[in-house]
């Protein structure tokens, strides 16, 4: 079946460090990849997303683009600050599914100042 | 952006006792809203899909009867824990696309509600 896979947290890291957290997936289709965010206290809330390969999702400073081959869907951030720590999430969603989303297992970072 | 609420944020219980979860679409309509459930560390699993206006749709393993969907209006879509126990104690989770924006694949998700069955 589909599924999404995402590297396990903790991440810890200073501020003004580069984040990477990785997202792979498997899909009997073409799927669209999101990353949501949970901050702490808060409901998931989108941060990005792609629908076809090649596209790049971008927001608040963070990118991350569709890789067909790689079947991956990376989030990456070039500094971060205290205010990126949260959970984040990545997911897909086929076409087939409606808006029926699979999530991964959620990274939490934590950025200390 | 589009908010969605969620009440109780907690709630606590006695076993055996039934427990309403309620999810409000504040600012947009939602013919569908979906129910996750997320355990500690752990993902989110979709428990089931509430539609308006008729039966929802719920996933593999997920007891109907257990779990009790209704989704009475475009705003609002409640859960049930019939019969808690323990071992239903979690973070339950809503989430509705905008009806009117229902292509663009996001998802607007509420608060959650942490439910613990003494």
């Amino acid at each position: 079946g589909d599924s999404v896979t995402q590297m396990e947290g903790p991440v810890t890291l200073s501020e003004e460090a580069f984040l990477t957290i990785n997202c792979t997936y498997t899909a009997t289709g073409y799927p669209s990849l999101f990353w949501y965010v949970q901050y702490p206290g808060e409901g998931l809330q989108l941060l990005l997303k792609a629908t076809k390969a090649d596209d790049k999702g971008s927001n608040k400073g963070f990118e991350a683009t569709y890789r067909k081959e790689t079947t991956s869907f990376h989030l990456e951030k070039g500094s971060v600050q205290v205010s990126d720590s949260a959970v984040y999430f990545c997911a897909l969603r086929l076409g087939a599914a409606g808006n029926k989303l699979t999530f991964g297992g959620g990274t939490r970072v934590l950025v200390k100042p | 952006g589009a908010v969605v609420s969620q009440h109780p944020s907690r709630v606590i219980c006695k076993s055996g006792t039934s427990v309403k979860i309620e999810c409000r679409s504040l600012d947009f309509q939602a013919t569908t809203m979906f129910w996750y459930r997320q355990f500690p560390k752990q993902s989110l699993m979709l428990m089931a899909t509430s539609n308006e206006g008729s039966k929802a749709t719920y996933e593999q393993g997920v007891e109907k009867d257990k779990f009790l969907i209704n989704h009475a209006s475009l705003t609002l879509s409640t859960l049930t824990v019939t019969s808690a126990h323990p071992e239903d104690s979690s973070f339950y989770i809503c989430s509705a696309p905008d009806r009117d924006r229902s292509n663009t694949g996001e998802l607007f998700f509420g608060e959650g509600s942490r439910l613990t069955v003494l």
